[in-house]
Parts: structure tokens; C-alpha cells; sequence
């Protein structure tokens, strides 16, 4: 069965660097998007994407980060220079138009850690 | 804006308990309701959905019934196992787009 994977699994940064996370969405989904859970809090929306553009982010989304296809297959997360409050688990997910409803299929995560 | 309200947790139930773990949502339109399970250490797993008022998603024992004229989609489960634990999450998808989810509620099936 087709699956959403996640690299790394694990990241470890220092504050004011510059991290990637990166997803290989389903291969034949259209749309793309990041969420974010603080430890012990709710998934939160970060951006979706689609058509080699931002479709929608939200407030946390800010010039910090990025997000880009640069091929067929990855869909990448940049985070320009962490803060502490980045520390998460990140979650790509893709979905295929025309699916109910978008049914969104989650990647397993990317936990970041920001030193 | 939309919103998803959960009930706080954390549960804690015996197994083969009955689980309702309470759900309301606030949106325009008729959106997608979903249960998502994430069990320890892993990421995000579709559990059930519902499209529709009174639609009725299943899967592994677990039922929500989406119902309309009170805003809800409650999770239930009549004889839960120790394996159910995990962290639950309501959310809606309203027009297709993001996910909206709730905070979470936390799930332990003692023995």
C-alpha cells in the first residue's frame, strides 16, 4: 500500500540554523501539506501546497519558513534559522483531488529538536 | 473561524470497558469529520471518517455517527483493549484544505 515518507526521522539542531525536512508524498496525490505538534499539544496547520504554489498557511507560517517541490517525488520543509519554539513533531501529508473531501494520508513525522 | 472541541483526558479504563470519548465542531457548511489515532512514538493514523449527517463511520470496533442538529461526532468503542491506548483526535475538513483537528485526548487501557 502506498505510503507518505519522512526524512529524518529524528533532527537535532542548534538555535539560528537552518533545517530541511523532507516528505515523498503518495506518487499519484496532487495536494501537500505540513502540520506541527508541540509536545503534547494539537496538530496544528502549517501550509498547504499545490500546482508548484502555497495554496493556504496559516499565522505560524511566517518568512522562517518555506516550503518547495523541487522534483516529482520530495516536498521539502525549510525552516530558515530555528528558535527553540520550533521544537515539534512535523507531519507531511498529501491527498488526491476528487477523494471525498481531500482524505489527507499523514507521513509517520519528523521529530525536530532545537537546542 | 472552524473549530474542533474534544474532551479533555486523560481517559483511563479498564479493558473491555465501553469508550465514548466526546467530539463537537463549529463550521460553516457541511464539512468532513474525521478520528485520527496516534499510538505511542508514531505519527498520525486515519481511524474512521463521515461526510455527511447521519453517516456512520466504523472501523476496528470503533463508531462515530456524524449528527448535524447537535454539532457532534463522539468516538465509541464497546469493549476496548489494552492496544486501544493511544492518543485520539477529532477534526474536520471543511471544502477540502486543511485539517482542523482538536487537542487530543489521551486514551490508557489498564489490564
Amino acid at each position: 500500500e502506498p505510503e507518505v515518507t519522512q526524512t529524518p526521522s529524528h533532527q537535532v539542531t542548534q538555535m539560528g540554523q537552518e533545517v530541511i525536512l523532507r516528505c515523498v508524498p503518495i506518487s499519484n496525490h496532487l495536494y501537500f501539506y505540513w502540520y506541527r505538534q508541540i509536545l503534547g499539544q494539537k496538530v496544528e496547520f502549517l501550509v498547504s501546497f499545490y500546482n508548484n504554489e502555497i495554496s493556504e498557511k496559516s499565522e505560524i507560517f511566517d518568512d522562517q519558513f518555506s516550503v518547495e517541490r523541487p522534483d516529482g517525488s520530495n516536498f521539502t520543509l525549510k525552516i530558515r534559522s530555528t528558535k527553540l519554539e520550533d521544537s515539534a513533531m512535523y507531519f507531511c501529508a498529501s491527498s488526491f483531488p476528487g477523494q471525498q473531501n481531500n482524505e489527507q494520508f499523514f507521513g509517520p513525522g519528523t521529530r525536530l529538536t532545537v537546542l | 473561524g472552524d473549530s474542533v472541541t474534544q474532551m479533555e483526558g486523560p481517559v483511563t479504563l479498564s479493558e473491555e470497558a465501553f469508550l465514548t470519548i466526546n467530539c463537537t465542531y463549529t463550521a460553516t457548511g457541511y464539512p468532513s469529520l474525521f478520528w485520527y489515532v496516534q499510538y505511542p512514538g508514531e505519527g498520525l493514523q486515519l481511524l474512521l471518517k463521515a461526510t455527511k449527517a447521519d453517516d456512520k463511520g466504523s472501523n476496528k470496533g470503533f463508531e462515530a455517527t456524524y449528527r448535524k442538529e447537535t454539532t457532534s461526532f463522539h468516538l465509541e468503542k464497546g469493549s476496548v483493549q489494552v492496544s486501544d491506548s493511544a492518543v485520539y483526535f477529532c477534526a474536520l475538513n471543511n471544502q477540502g484544505g486543511k485539517l482542523i483537528f482538536g487537542q487530543g485526548t489521551e486514551l490508557s487501557v489498564k489490564p
